[in-house]
Formats: structure tokens, sequence, C-alpha cells
């Protein structure tokens, strides 16, 4: 299976302020990584996929970047809705693996 | 509107069946590309991917699972199952249903609430 490693591991940062979170694959995935996001008690949603194309409705202020085995996840301008926690997937093999996940806070 | 909802049992004990249902409704199962997914997620964990069952009836398993998995579909095409055999402890969890399809097979793009099952003696 392909592992995949995301850091920070939990990351508290003040409203307004811009935060990233990085994942790394075990091997390249080209671009098949998408990023989720789970509020306190919710379902995961989908926020980005194929690295960087935002799902609908998602808000301007994520955007996704990378390729290869290096991606991140982008947050300008943080909301208070943005507290959650954010995993990362890859599509690229079978079966689909996710990260172990980033917990966000507000500082 | 997409929607999906899991049910199950709740609670059951070591070494029986875990059986799990997705209603879904706002997709159709039979249009061409569309799958569900069942994930799976330990409190304060991550999320594992189970078992996935696409519109033409293929079916695909976690390697790590599959001897105990069964994915399957109604004939309605609304209701997606899963069965777990000889549960344990460790089977634990809150259990998600999701639609994947439009972007990749692996894609989920909308979810369910989610099912907590607990394994207890």
């Amino acid at each position: 299976d392909i592992q995949m490693t995301q850091s920070p591991a939990s990351l508290s940062a003040s409203l307004g302020e811009t935060v990233t979170i990085e994942c790394l694959a075990s091997e390249d995935i080209y671009s098949n990584l998408a990023w989720y996001q789970q509020k306190p008690g919710k379902s995961p949603q989908l926020l980005i996929y194929y690295a960087n194309s935002l799902n609908d409705g998602v808000p301007s202020r994520f955007s996704g970047s990378g390729s290869g085995t290096q991606y991140s996840l982008k947050i300008n301008s943080l909301q208070s809705e943005d507290v959650s926690i954010y995993f990362c997937q890859q599509n690229y093999d079978s079966p689909p693996t996710f990260g172990a996940g980033t917990k966000l806070e507000l500082k | 509107q997409v929607t999906l909802k899991e049910s199950g049992p709740g609670m059951l004990q070591p070494s029986k069946t875990l059986s799990l249902t997705c209603s879904f409704s706002g997709f159709s199962l039979s249009t061409s590309g569309m799958v569900v997914s069942w994930i799976r997620q330990p409190s304060g964990k991550s999320l594992e991917w189970l078992a996935a069952i696409d519109w033409d009836g293929d079916k695909y398993y976690n390697p790590s699972l599959k001897s105990r998995l069964t994915v399957s579909k109604d004939t309605s095409n609304t209701q997606v199952f899963l069965k777990i055999t000889s549960v344990d402890i460790a089977d634990t969890a809150t259990y998600y249903c999701a639609r994947s399809g439009p972007f990749s097979r692996d894609v989920m793009d909308a979810w369910g609430q989610g099912a907590s099952v607990t394994v207890s003696s």
C-alpha cells in the first residue's frame, strides 16, 4: 500500500493567518491526491481533488499544490469555521490510503 | 441533492457478522462511472478504505480485510450493503459510505453521516 505521511499532526493559528499542511506519499502518485476536511463530530467532506482542483462550493481561500510525492494544502485568511481535521488521500493505486490527519485549531 | 445514510446494529459481539446498509438518493448507481465505497474511522484515528462497488457491479476490496468483507447492492440500485465477518474489538469504528465516480473511482465527493459500531462482549 502507498503510505501517506502528513505534517504537522497539529497546528494552531490565528484568524486571518495563512496555514499550510503537507502530505508526502511513499511513491509517485502523479497528482492523484485529494484533501478532505472533517469538522468536529461530522463526516469528511471533499475539498480538493487531482491535487489542485477545488470541489464545488469550497471557498477559494483553500488551494492545493504539489506533484510527484509531495503535496500541500494552503488555507489563506483562516476563518473560525476552518477549525477541523484535514486528511490527504491518494487515489493513484488501490487500496486508496489516507494520511493520519492534521488537526487545525485557533490560537 | 446527493445524500447517503448508513445504518447498522450499533453494537455486536466478537466473532459475529456485522451487516451495514447504505441508503442513498440524488444519484443513480446504475449510471456509468458511479461508485459507492465504505470507509471506517476508529474514534480519534484516521480513515481506512474498506470496499467499493461500481455501477457495473464490479467489487473492490482492501486486501488487508478482503477475506472478511462482502459488498453488494440491491437490484433497484438504491442501497449498498457491507458485511464483515468474525468481528473483533478492533472493528469498533464509525462506518461511512460515500459516493465517488464524478472525479475518480476513489475520490469520495459525498459522504453519509456515519454509523457507529461497537464490538463488545
